[in-house]
């Protein structure tokens, strides 16, 4: 059974780091992309970047140099770390699998971590 | 503003089908055929409802449905259940550069 399961809330100073982790079981990391997500203000779902089946990164172009994403394939496991924080990355932050490599689309999610940055 | 656009909500009886349009621009929607929708209570993961504009995955129900036209995508919940509602957001491949994008979520009440 495929589940990615995320780590609890966060309440981060501005100007710090946060680092959230997605705990996968039911596949392993190195068949399949996967993606982090946040809601932008106002708007719809934020796309921040992915990690690949052979461990690359991409990310976004707004969040590049702010976002690192690495695995642990012992423990099946991503983190996500974002630095430089204002209350603007205040947000649910979501991981998600890529259904298969060039699908394109995200067949299970996370339940999302709260960050919330505030002095 | 979002990337794509979706109407922020839309409301049907038990029984009645409505649907919720999703726009983007050439470079997303109207450039690939990778358009999802996705089903969200608040406080849980999102679902996968559609993938590649139409098709679902097993154990979706076949009242859910999806077509594109151009720029336009659009969701269309069959003989509405009390269970549906819920947030319904889209996204679609975006190219090499911008990746995803996402609407903004419709809200879908019963």
């Amino acid at each position: 059974q495929v589940q990615l399961v995320q780590s609890g809330p966060e309440v981060i100073e501005p100007g710090t780091s946060v680092k959230l982790s997605c705990k996968t079981s039911g596949f392993t990391l190195t068949s399949h992309y996967v993606h982090w997500v946040r809601p932008a203000p106002g708007q719809g779902l934020e796309w921040m970047g992915c990690i690949t089946p052979t461990g690359d990164t991409v990310y976004a172009q707004k969040l590049q140099g702010r976002v690192i994403i690495i695995r642990d394939t012992f423990t099946n496991t991503v983190f996500m770390e974002l630095t430089s924080l204002t209350s603007e990355d205040t947000a649910i932050y979501y991981c998600a699998r890529e259904a298969a490599p060039a699908n394109k689309n995200f067949d299970y999610w996370g339940q999302g971590t709260l960050v919330t940055v505030s002095s | 503003q979002s990337a794509l656009t979706q109407p922020r909500s839309v409301s049907g009886s038990p029984g009645q089908s409505v649907t919720i349009s999703c726009t983007g621009t050439s470079s997303d929607i109207g450039a690939y055929n990778y358009v999802s929708w996705y089903q969200h209570y608040p406080g849980k993961a999102p679902k996968l409802l559609i993938y590649d504009v139409s098709q679902r995955p097993s154990g979706v129900p076949d009242r859910f449905s999806a077509s594109k036209s151009g720029n336009t995508a659009s969701l269309t919940i069959a003989g509405l259940q009390a269970e549906d509602e819920a947030d319904y957001f889209c996204s679609s491949f975006a190219g090499p550069w911008l990746h995803y994008v996402f609407g903004p979520g419709t809200e879908v009440t019963v």
